[in-house]
């Protein structure tokens, strides 16, 4: 199976920071690379597909990069609704597998 | 807009079989350019998808389920299921129906997710 390892696993930003958070695979996926957000008690949610394709609704804020083994969800000037937790997802090869999620905290 | 939700049990019991189901609202299970899966999370760790049911009945599971798992999908009633034996406390987890296309990996929508606890 291909292993996904995100960084960092939890962080805490404040409104209006820049939030990075990086997906790692365990061998080239190409660009099959989704990433999603999840907030308590509501259901997963996709925001980037393919590596970089920004999902329809999607705020602007958020964008991804990156291709092979890393990559990248960038948060622009975060939001307090951003509050959520954040999987990578690779689509390369099956089974699908996600990583362990990144927990973000709003001070 | 499609939406899923899941419906079923909250406590199986160990060794019991899990039946879990679907319900699609708002568009057709019933294309052929879609599968419909299911996704899990155990408690205080990452999520893990299980597997897969098209509308030409073929499925796919994950190789760590295969041997005790069925999914299935019903057109008429818009729904698909899912069926977990001899689940143990290994199982407990919140599990999420999702909807992916057939010709890109990723899924959407979700479920907001039904949390099964397996206990005696």
């Amino acid at each position: 199976d291909i292993q996904m390892t995100q960084s960092p696993s939890s962080l805490s930003a404040s409104v209006g920071d820049r939030v990075t958070i990086t997906c790692r695979a365990s061998e080239s996926i190409t660009n099959s690379l989704n990433w999603y957000q999840h907030k308590p008690g509501e259901a997963p949610k996709l925001l980037i597909w393919a590596a970089f394709n920004l999902q329809s609704g999607v705020p602007s804020r958020f964008s991804g990069s990156g291709s092979g083994t890393d990559f990248t969800l960038t948060i622009r000037s975060l939001k307090p609704e951003d509050l959520a937790t954040y999987y990578c997802q690779q689509s390369f090869r099956t089974p699908f597998t996600f990583g362990q999620g990144t927990k973000l905290q709003i001070k | 807009q499609l939406q899923l939700r899941e419906s079923g049990p909250r406590l199986v019991r160990p060794s019991e079989t899990l039946s879990l189901t679907c319900t699609v609202s708002g568009g057709s299970t019933n294309r052929d350019n879609y599968y419909w899966d299911w996704i899990r999370q155990p408690p205080g760790k990452g999520l893990e998808w299980i597997g897969n049911v098209h509308s030409s009945g073929d499925t796919y599971y994950t190789p760590s389920f295969r041997g005790r798992v069925t999914m299935s999908l019903d057109t008429s009633k818009n729904q698909f299921s899912l069926q977990l034996m001899s689940m143990t406390a290994a199982d407990t987890a919140v599990y999420y129906c999702a909807r992916h296309p057939a010709a890109d990996n990723w899924f959407h929508p979700w479920g907001q997710g039904t949390l099964v606890t397996v206990s005696s």
